[in-house]
């Protein structure tokens, strides 16, 4: 079985550009999910997908950060302008079941 | 103040010595997972508890939930540089089943 695919794993971008990551799920899993981990830190959950419907996105900051699910399987965060503070690695997970089991490697951003 | 805490923040054993982390939660814990990750990598799920007093082991790692739900152990027998990593404590604290992580134990096995 594939795992949860990401790309790009690295990307080092200034401070007010524009960013944006991609993610494949598993086969089938119906639950998507986004994480921030900033350094030394936990993963902080950014925003969640129930098929391509948004469960939860009350600690995506808005004003300049979007994700979409196209058709419910692939799913896109991006970051408008990025800030300094954004630097940290992106990580996508999927589910079958809401436990969330299956973690794609990340995508390590740097913010310069 | 976190809502999750971790303990030790790192902990360095000699090949072959047992461990324990710890997690410690304010709120009742509905179900709390550990998780494993290596540098640069994404998190491995190692085990899910729910029930107070369950206990589950994989391998030569042992994990269990106090019977007040409120604090986890994960123990390492006989540890090898391969359990070397971050471990992870998630927690699902009732809040729409989103799941809230402590901040990890980075351990470091000298062979």
């Amino acid at each position: 079985e594939a795992g949860v695919a990401q790309s790009p794993r690295y990307k080092i971008i200034e401070k007010r550009q524009s960013v944006a990551f991609w993610c494949n799920p598993i086969s089938g899993h119906a639950t998507l999910y986004w994480y921030q981990q900033i350094l030394g830190q936990g993963p902080k959950l950014l925003i969640q997908f129930q098929n391509n419907g948004v469960v939860d996105d009350s600690q995506l900051p808005k004003d300049r950060f979007s994700a979409e699910r196209l058709k419910g399987v692939d799913s896109t965060l991006k970051i408008q302008p990025a800030k300094l503070e954004d630097s940290a690695v992106y990580l996508c997970a999927s589910s079958l079941d809401q436990v969330v089991r299956f973690f794609g490697p990340g995508t390590r951003l740097t913010v310069l | 103040s976190q809502e999750l805490e971790q303990s030790p923040q790192s902990l360095i054993v000699q090949e072959g010595k047992n461990l324990t982390i710890n997690c410690t939660s304010s709120k009742t814990l509905y179900g709390l997972y550990w998780y494993k990750q290596k540098y640069g990598e994404g998190l491995i799920f190692l085990m899910m508890l729910q029930k107070g007093g369950e206990e589950k082991s994989h391998e030569k790692i042992t994990a269990k939930l106090d019977e007040k739900k409120q604090q986890s152990s994960l123990h390492i027998t006989a540890s090898q540089p391969s359990h070397a990593g971050i471990y992870l404590c998630g927690a699902d604290l009732g809040s729409a089943r989103q799941l809230t992580f402590g901040s990890g134990t980075q351990l470091t096995v000298l062979p």
